[in-house]
């Protein structure tokens, strides 16, 4: 069975500063994927970056960034130069090899503050 | 590019009630389609995935069904709605390396 945890229920941060937000997993898959969604108020999932488990450089997509480190099953999501759009829930996510579906955390709430 | 639509945008159904939501993808095919339900302040749970027509996997016992008449058309229903169906309702697309979700739909069951 395949686990996300996500410590940081809520985070708020200053404007312009970077932001990381937490993820841990735990899987017995030797192949693997992991995500980041973002969720505004809005209620849609908004794809923001992936990460191969046999990928040897952390992604990277534009200001988003996933800190991976497979001997500590951790893949956190660094935002640079925050900005007040960024205020949502983001939520980490795994798939095991195949067709399977994410396996979701519970999400951390950021607000980004003037 | 791939277009996912779902409908209604929210619903508002009695106990007992009979649901139908639709699922539909434009511009890929044979994807892999995945209903998943957000409870309010939660994560979401992955509720059926399918990889081709008539191919369903139910992945959360309950009272839920979920069927794939078309390649690009999956839909969800129930025959008798229950409190705790109520939530958020999310199609998705995709394969290995990547899974993009519809608009959702938001569903109360009074």
């Amino acid at each position: 069975a395949q686990k996300i945890t996500q410590t940081q229920p809520g985070m708020f941060v200053q404007e312009k500063e970077a932001v990381t937000l937490d993820c841990t997993y735990d899987t017995s898959d030797q192949s693997y994927g992991l995500f980041w969604y973002k969720q505004p108020s809005s209620g849609e999932m908004i794809f923001l970056i992936y990460q191969g488990s046999y990928d040897e450089q952390n992604a990277t997509e534009g200001r988003y960034s996933l800190n991976f480190q497979k001997a500590r099953k951790s893949a956190n999501l660094v935002i640079s130069a925050s900005q007040l759009g960024d205020s949502a829930m983001y939520f980490c996510a795994m798939q095991g090899g195949g067709a399977d579906g994410l396996t979701f955390g519970k999400g951390t709430h950021l607000i980004i503050q003037p | 590019s791939q277009t996912i639509h779902q409908w209604p945008a929210t619903l508002v159904q009695p106990v007992g009630s009979p649901l139908s939501l639709e699922c539909t993808v434009e511009g890929t095919s044979n994807p892999n389609l995945y209903w998943y339900r957000q409870a309010a302040g939660r994560g979401l749970q992955l509720l059926f995935y399918s990889v081709g027509i008539g191919q369903i996997s139910s992945e959360v016992p309950q009272n839920l069904s979920a069927s794939r008449p078309q390649d690009r058309q999956f839909i969800l229903s129930s025959k008798k709605l229950l409190l705790s169906d109520s939530g958020f309702y999310l199609c998705a697309w995709g394969d290995t390396y990547e899974q993009y979700f519809g608009p959702g739909t938001r569903l109360t069951v009074t």
